[in-house]
């Protein structure tokens, strides 16, 4: 099992639709969570990050977290067609050097 | 804030010669810095951690003596692909953290990337 799951994708929304992003992890020691953007061709940026259980919300994006059942979420709200891009999740467990643990990425598509 | 710069942007060199790239934290003292290398339309793979004034830590898999990492002060590392051969083009991306950010603890801020091509 992987220690980050996401689907794939593509994802594919209107624009002005709430694109949602799912992420599951398997180390519930997990402590640090972060979403992020990542258009083709160029480096990943950060998005939102959340440490604790509930919701986090800047302008259009909101993160969500649970714990309990060890998934993290992204919503965007008004999709645009620059949201277009791959959203990375990311996680940070206790040790191991406090590096990131990537998942695969989904691809979304915010379709004019 | 939280800026991160890399350098060059891109590079194109012969196979057998080294190349150097560095990241520097423009804007808050880096103690640690990750390497990373990405192909095309594969997920990013962490190649090294470098803490500030120590070994850099390398993942499973990757070769120290050929990808010789760097991190002599706060705000700048750098990554030597030693005697380079086209296998080693790729997206090479760094990426910094640091504890003076207030309220920051673990995010990590990436440098644009530079794009090697081995010939």
């Amino acid at each position: 099992q992987k220690e980050v799951e996401q689907n794939s994708g593509p994802l594919s929304v209107p624009e002005g639709a709430i694109a949602s992003l799912n992420c599951t992890y398997s180390d519930r020691g997990s402590q640090s969570f972060f979403w992020y953007r990542q258009y083709s061709g160029k480096s990943p940026e950060l998005i939102m990050f959340i440490y604790s259980n509930g919701d986090k919300e800047d302008g259009r994006f909101t993160a969500q977290l649970n714990k309990a059942s060890q998934y993290v979420s992204l919503l965007i709200r008004d999709s645009q067609p620059s949201d277009s891009a791959t959203y990375l999740c990311a996680v940070i467990n206790a040790g191991n050097n406090r590096k990131l643990i990537w998942g695969l990425g989904t691809s979304l598509a915010v379709n004019p | 804030g939280a800026v991160v710069s890399q350098h060059p942007s891109r590079v194109i060199c012969k196979s057998g010669t080294s190349v150097k790239i560095e990241c520097r934290s423009l804007d808050f003292q880096a103690t640690t810095m990750f390497w990373y290398r990405q192909f095309p339309k594969k997920s990013l793979m962490l190649m090294a951690t470098s803490n500030e004034g120590s070994k850099a830590t390398y993942e499973q898999g990757v070769e120290k003596d050929k990808f010789l990492i760097n991190h002599a002060s706060l705000t700048l590392s750098t990554l030597t692909v030693t005697s380079a051969h086209p296998e080693d083009s790729s997206f090479y991306i760094c990426s910094a953290r640091g504890p003076g950010l207030a309220g920051k603890r673990d995010e990590q801020f990436f440098g644009p990337g530079t794009r090697l091509t081995v010939l």
